[in-house]
């Protein structure tokens, strides 16, 4: 696709239920980075995929949360057992990851209603 | 510690008046500084990309400028149309960094016609 997809565009859950959502980078880009964007806050880095190394997890706020990357591009990040203050958009990006390319390209992002 | 801060939080204009939004940031290297534009509701839209102090990119009404501490993006003659949330970002090239951004909380522009 032309640009980075993201679904679904809305997720409502209750508390306690486990939640997926997908990321489609952009076609040959092998960085892949996931966010969080609660109300009045900045983005806060969660996770970083490259390539086929290891991720970088040191954004995850807990253990509820995961994330995997299959064949170096379509990603999901799951959330167990869901409370209130995860409520916040999820937006994915994507990057080529090369000096000088450096640019990271976002998505829509998931709106996550938690109730 | 690495930290982004954007001022003002929020901008009033009326449409034909020129102004500024600043980004300063404190990293340990610096491998680029980038500006995004968020419309309500959707994700970051990019604006710029700069690498190095002295740098200037344009894009009609916009431009963006870097130094070794902050960088402006410049709105000249804003139409109601450029009314967003402006988002600057840094990426660290030093510590352990793996090349996540590190997000300032934003400018609120508003332009009124």
């Amino acid at each position: 696709g032309a640009g980075v997809s993201q679904s679904p565009s809305n997720k409502v859950t209750e508390k306690g239920k486990d939640v997926e959502l997908r990321c489609d980078p952009i076609s040959g880009h092998t960085a892949l980075y996931w966010y969080r964007q609660s109300l009045g806050q900045g983005l806060e880095f969660l996770i970083y995929f490259q390539g086929n190394s290891a991720p970088d997890k040191s954004g995850l706020p807990s253990d509820r949360f995961s994330a995997e990357r299959t064949g170096g591009s379509v990603s999901t990040l799951t959330i167990q057992r869901t409370q209130q203050e995860d409520s916040a958009v999820y937006l994915c990006a994507s990057s080529l990851r090369l000096a000088g390319q450096e640019t990271q390209y976002f998505g829509p992002g998931t709106r996550l209603l938690v109730l | 510690e690495d930290q982004v801060t954007q001022s003002p939080e929020a901008l009033r204009l009326q449409e034909g008046e020129s102004s500024s939004l600043n980004c300063s940031y404190t990293v340990s290297g610096l491998r680029g500084l980038f500006w995004y534009r968020q419309d309500p509701g959707k994700g970051p839209e990019f604006l710029f990309t700069l690498y190095s102090a002295g740098e200037e990119k344009e894009k009609e009404r916009l431009k963006a400028t870097l130094t070794k501490k902050e960088s402006f993006l410049h709105i000249t003659a804003p139409k109601p149309e450029d009314s967003a949330t402006y988002l600057c970002a840094v990426s660290p090239s030093g510590g352990g960094s793996q090349g996540n951004l590190i997000f300032g909380k934003g400018t609120k522009l508003s332009v009124k016609p």
